[in-house]
């Protein structure tokens, strides 16, 4: 089971709203990582979690905020967000962190903000 | 720091071959091949992991030249299933890890 779980498929919030992400892996990797994509463009790395704390923060803005209750469970809340932040929100998680690791990905959160 | 893939975008009738170029200004230690279709995930292909590796994958292998910081896709007799955008992807500094800037292949009949 490669399967990586993402909810909700589509979000639409305003922009005082505060709402949340969730990502669930059952494969017993222990690294997960959020990505932000924009139409026709690569997937960007925001954050890395690697056993279950935080090891990569890309400048992300600070409404924008992680979370990793335990090593299956990644969250990412929302609040206060921009209408540029419309976008694919992608999850994924692989064995451990590193440049040799394979990322498997959950088909993603599409979120809209008005 | 991204990798820049070529062609941006190719299309293809089903049975033609076709070669997809991932070029990096700094010293690559592995490169990662990823597929999207439109509206879903990354798939993960095949990975390379030192210069002069090949592998591969059905009728879909991969290069990895590390002196000239290049890989390429090769994509052989392809099939209507192919269609997606392709990414390369690596870690410079074994930190943050870079996809490429795609490549969008069109699978015709």
């Amino acid at each position: 089971d490669t399967e990586v779980t993402q909810t909700p498929k589509h979000l639409v919030m305003g922009m005082t709203n505060k709402k949340s992400l969730k990502c669930e892996q059952h494969m017993g990797h222990r690294a997960m990582y959020w990505y932000k994509q924009k139409a026709k463009k690569p997937p960007e790395l925001m954050f890395v979690y690697s056993y279950e704390k935080l090891s990569i923060n890309e400048s992300v803005p600070s409404r924008f905020s992680p979370e990793c209750p335990n090593s299956s469970l990644l969250n990412l809340h929302l609040h206060a967000l921009q209408p540029e932040d419309s976008a694919l929100y992608l999850c994924a998680s692989s064995q451990d962190y590193g440049t040799v690791n394979i990322q498997y990905f959950g088909a993603g959160t599409r979120l809209s903000v008005l | 720091q991204q990798p820049v893939q070529s062609p941006q975008a190719v299309i293809l009738r089903e049975g033609e071959d076709a070669v997809i170029n991932c070029s990096s200004s700094k010293a690559l230690y592995s490169v990662h091949w990823y597929r999207q279709k439109h509206g879903e995930a990354p798939v993960f292909l095949m990975i390379l992991l030192k210069g002069g590796e090949q592998k591969g994958h059905e009728k879909i292998s991969a290069s990895f030249n590390e002196k000239k910081q290049q890989s390429s896709l090769y994509l052989t007799a392809s099939q209507l299933s192919y269609s997606g955008t392709y990414f390369c992807g690596t870690s410079y500094n074994f930190n943050k890890f870079y996809f490429g800037s795609g490549t969008k292949l069109n699978v015709k009949p």
